[in-house]
């Protein structure tokens, strides 16, 4: 099947910092990528939808200027976390689709903010 | 988005079949209903889909009724390796909708020796 990959797939991070996460489909192009946050134990929960060439679309309650989305080629999206607390920490993935019916999911991103 | 309903968690021996079922009491004429494997600490991976009655790969098979009301994942002779969390999600497969989903719950499937 088609690959998604992320980058890193861990970080540490200080509070007050930002970091960046890339998600590439390298077999692929992808219009359309997604980022999804996942608390232990907790089910995906949708963040954002990236759209290459335009600005992201946010879920209700996600903070657009807190997770900076940028999705500047076919195949690359990155989630920019800023000023990163504590409560930030969490496990992050993104998906993109090859068609329109079979989602493809990066590894995960695994951040945590001491 | 239709919402879906899935056990919480279930145990199964090794070497038998495992059937999770799906409530999706909404779902939509353009739904489709797809399954998705999580194990900790790694990003989801495409199952099994399908829109009515059986379907069937090389891992598992898919069971929905006429009404598509639910929709049971079963898996065959499982193995340890199978332990993780499955997840039942339904979606409109038109262009740019069917990705936008909302994950339910799960089922955390523990399978032991």
């Amino acid at each position: 099947g088609a690959v998604v990959s992320q980058h890193p797939s861990w970080v540490i991070c200080k509070s007050g910092t930002s970091v960046k996460i890339e998600c590439r489909s390298l077999d692929f192009q992808a219009t359309t990528m997604f980022w999804y946050r996942q608390f232990p134990k907790q089910s995906l929960m949708l963040m954002a939808t990236s759209n290459e060439g335009s600005k992201a679309t946010y879920e209700q309650g996600v903070e657009k200027d807190k997770f900076l989305i940028n999705h500047a080629s076919l195949t690359l999206s990155t989630l920019t976390v800023t000023s990163a607390h504590p409560e930030d920490s969490s496990f992050y993935i993104c998906s993109a689709s090859k068609t329109t019916w079979e989602a493809f999911f990066g590894q995960g991103t695994r951040l945590t903010v001491v | 988005l239709a919402k879906t309903t899935q056990p919480i968690s279930m145990d199964s021996y090794e070497g038998q079949e495992v059937n999770i079922t799906c409530s999706h009491n909404n779902i939509a004429t353009n739904d489709y209903i797809t399954w998705y494997q999580q194990f900790p600490s790694q990003g989801p991976r495409f199952i099994i889909q399908g829109y009515k009655t059986k379907v069937t790969n090389e891992v598992a098979s898919l069971f929905i009724p006429a009404d598509r009301k639910s929709s049971t994942l079963s898996l065959p002779r499982v193995s340890l390796s199978d332990t993780a969390v499955y997840y039942c999600l339904v979606g409109d497969m038109s262009s740019g909708g069917y990705q936008k989903v909302t994950f339910g719950t799960g089922t955390k499937l523990q399978v032991i020796p």
